[in-house]
């Protein structure tokens, strides 16, 4: 069974502490993926990764950073958290074989940033 | 930019019945349009998709169309059970990286 794990369930972090967000895919996948998810507003692109130590901006990276130093790790970096961050944090997964390829998604962080 | 919009953010049926999503899209350059839907406590997972190059697909229950020139595309679940009762996202893409969704819609199936 395909899986997409991501490190936290939930994560309560202060304003402008640094928080590190995990994501793990066991599918040897080249593609992944951030998006948030925020009512009325579905998912949105933070950043994604189309290789190992790749990545180009989505469209709402402004706060974020990302690093994939291994092909089945990508984090997420808030730099300093800040309120307007707390949100849903959705990790995916994708294989390169098409763009047409389905995106698995991990379970979610839900980040309360006080 | 880019845009998708999703009717009705809340749809409650009667069980049995049967229940039609629908989006919109802006950018003509689209073809592919995945619908995604979320569990509560999960992530979205992949239902169904369509390319441009065909304007239906079903697969048992669940059935997409696209209407190309009106930019249009809807979600059809028939016979709706309890564990359809979920958050539904359409999507447009192009072909690349970057995937836009809906704002979703929430359906309840009531037993």
């Amino acid at each position: 069974d395909v899986k997409v794990t991501q490190s936290s369930r939930y994560l309560v972090k202060r304003t402008g502490e640094k928080v590190f967000l995990e994501c793990v895919q066991d599918m040897d996948h080249e593609n992944m993926f951030w998006y948030r998810q925020d009512p009325g507003l579905g998912l949105r692109l933070i950043y994604f990764s189309y290789d190992v130590k790749m990545k180009e901006k989505g469209d709402i990276p402004e706060g974020y950073s990302v690093s994939r130093e291994k092909k089945e790790r990508f984090s997420l970096i808030l730099e300093s958290a800040s309120t307007n961050q707390t949100s849903m944090y959705l990790c995916a997964s994708r294989s390169a074989g098409s763009t047409y390829n389905e995106q698995f998604f991990g379970p979610g962080t839900r980040l309360t940033v006080l | 930019g880019e845009n998708v919009e999703q009717h009705p953010s809340t749809l409650s049926v009667q069980e049995g019945d049967s229940a039609v999503i629908k989006c919109t899209y802006s950018d003509s350059a689209s073809n592919y349009f995945p619908w995604y839907k979320q569990e509560l406590g999960k992530g979205p997972q992949l239902i169904i998709d369509i390319r441009s190059n065909v304007g239906e697909k079903k697969d048992q229950r669940i059935a997409v169309t696209l209407n190309k020139t009106a930019k249009h595309f809807s979600l059809h679940i028939t016979e709706t059970q309890p564990e359809d009762s979920a958050v539904y996202f359409c999507a447009a893409g192009t072909g690349g990286f970057k995937t836009i969704f809906g704002a979703g819609t929430r359906l309840f199936v009531k037993a």
